[in-house]
């Protein structure tokens, strides 16, 4: 969606840290969300934040959370060649309706 | 917990045909939510509902798209007088119970292709 920007595309070498980066809109934005889609599947929710928080940390996955400049990030350590896939980011400024970006298309080469 | 589930995973329908979709959340869940998503890009929001009440429905729900949830369990998804800018993928969403309201778990999607 247009309040949600993202880049397009990611490569990065196996065993290397990935970081998806996306900028929102909104302010008033209560949930910031990743998800991840694979080739002819639905939507993994992977992790989400608290807008009042500005990290939050789940194993492999650290997402950040810039709030004075609207800046979200995600963080895969060591990345595997099962993480490729497209990486979306949402927001939700009331609790029904997601937003999403464009998705970011992670390549993991070898 | 088998996740949400969607009927049918893909149809091939031609122009000015009706189609309709099944959803079946997770058993728990009182949130039911339907996206489409295009191409290329992320999930656009639809529609809702409360158990069995539709809550909100987005400008893109045009008079050939209805959405039930009669029983507050599944729901349909049924687009009339199908249009090749129908081609998409609808995906159903689920939300609720322990997990709380915020976290929205989708289904696999029925990919729709109007010829």
């Amino acid at each position: 969606g247009e309040d949600v920007e993202q880049s397009l595309f990611l490569s990065v070498r196996e065993g290397d840290s990935s970081v998806i980066n996306c900028t929102y809109t909104d302010s008033s934005s209560t949930y910031l969300y990743w998800y991840k889609q694979e080739p002819g599947a639905g939507l993994q929710l992977l992790t989400y934040i608290f807008s009042n928080m500005d990290m939050k940390q789940d194993q492999r996955l650290t997402v950040l959370l810039n709030k004075k400049d609207k800046h979200l990030s995600l963080r895969i350590a060591d990345t595997q060649t099962g993480d490729s896939a497209i990486y979306f980011c949402a927001e939700s400024r009331n609790d029904y309706k997601l937003s999403f970006g464009a998705g970011t298309t992670v390549t993991v080469r070898a | 917990d088998t996740g949400v589930s969607q009927d049918p995973r893909h149809k091939i329908t031609k122009r000015g045909q009706n189609v309709t979709f099944r959803c079946d959340p997770i058993s728990e869940h009182n949130r039911l939510y339907w996206y489409r998503q295009t191409l290329g890009q992320g999930p656009e929001f639809l529609t809702y509902f409360q158990n069995e009440a539709q809550l909100e429905k987005s400008r893109l729900l045009s008079d050939r798209f209805s959405a039930e949830r009669p029983k507050g369990s599944f729901s349909t998804l049924e687009i009339q007088r199908t249009e090749q800018g129908d081609s998409a993928m609808y995906l159903c969403a689920s939300s609720g119970g322990l997990a709380g309201r915020h976290e929205q778990y989708f289904g696999p999607g029925t990919r729709l292709t109007v010829t």
